[in-house]
């Protein structure tokens, strides 16, 4: 079945430092790539998406780069800032739907101290 | 404005007791899911729906049950068979079929604590 591994966390970083947060995935056709967001107590919200090899998804300064030769589509950003502290989530959606077609990795908690 | 609404946002159950969580969704998605988050976990899948009067177990549907009889709706009903059910619920629906992948929406959430 489909999967998606990312980096444990906590990962605590100071404000404007650079962050990564790796995604790798495993899915049997051209899967779809998100990354997702979530503040405490809220629901997930879609932070960006790439739908095909080589796309660059991008929203608020972070972004990710579907690389389908290494099966990853890492977290970037340039310059954190405290309001980014959130659990960020690596996920992959399939045509085929059901269970196997919505995957998510186990979410990555980001701190950032200033 | 399209989206989907998940009710209550706090809900508090007595032990033994049934209760049902509401998840209502106006984006016309086929596929509609309902997953557990417990503290610092990740995502647990309890069933999902792929289209009206039809729906599918997940990782952990033991003590939880659902209804699909309309393609705007999901509920989920957690059970006095369900051992530990307190948890933050969330409700999540995307497009299943076709050729374009779509992210999935959700809800804002429901936390469920039992007293």
């Amino acid at each position: 079945g489909n999967s998606v591994t990312q980096m444990e966390g906590p990962v605590t970083l100071s404000e404007e430092a650079f962050l990564t947060i790796n995604c790798t995935y495993t899915a049997t056709g051209y899967p779809s790539l998100f990354w997702y967001v979530q503040y405490p107590g809220e629901g997930l919200q879609l932070l960006l998406k790439a739908t095909k090899a080589d796309d660059k998804g991008s929203n608020k300064g972070f972004e990710a780069t579907y690389r389908k030769e290494t099966t990853s589509f890492h977290l970037e950003k340039g310059s954190v800032q405290v309001s980014d502290s959130a659990v960020y989530f690596c996920a992959l959606s399939y045509s085929g739907g059901g269970a196997d077609g919505l995957t998510f990795g186990k979410g990555t908690h980001l701190i950032i101290q200033p | 404005d399209g989206g989907i609404t998940q009710s209550p946002k706090y809900l508090f159950r007595k032990e033994g007791q049934n209760v049902t969580l509401s998840c209502e969704q106006n984006l016309n998605h086929d596929a509609m899911y309902w997953y557990r988050q417990d503290p610092g976990q990740g995502l647990r899948l309890i069933y999902y729906s792929q289209i009206v009067n039809d729906f599918q177990k997940g990782d952990i549907a033991e003590g939880y049950s659902v209804s699909r009889e309309k393609k705007e709706s999901f509920p989920l009903t957690v059970t006095s068979a369900q051992k530990n059910p307190t948890a933050f619920y969330l409700c999540a629906s995307s497009t299943a079929q076709g050729l374009v992948n779509t992210e999935a929406f959700f809800g804002q959430g429901t936390r469920l604590t039992v007293v």
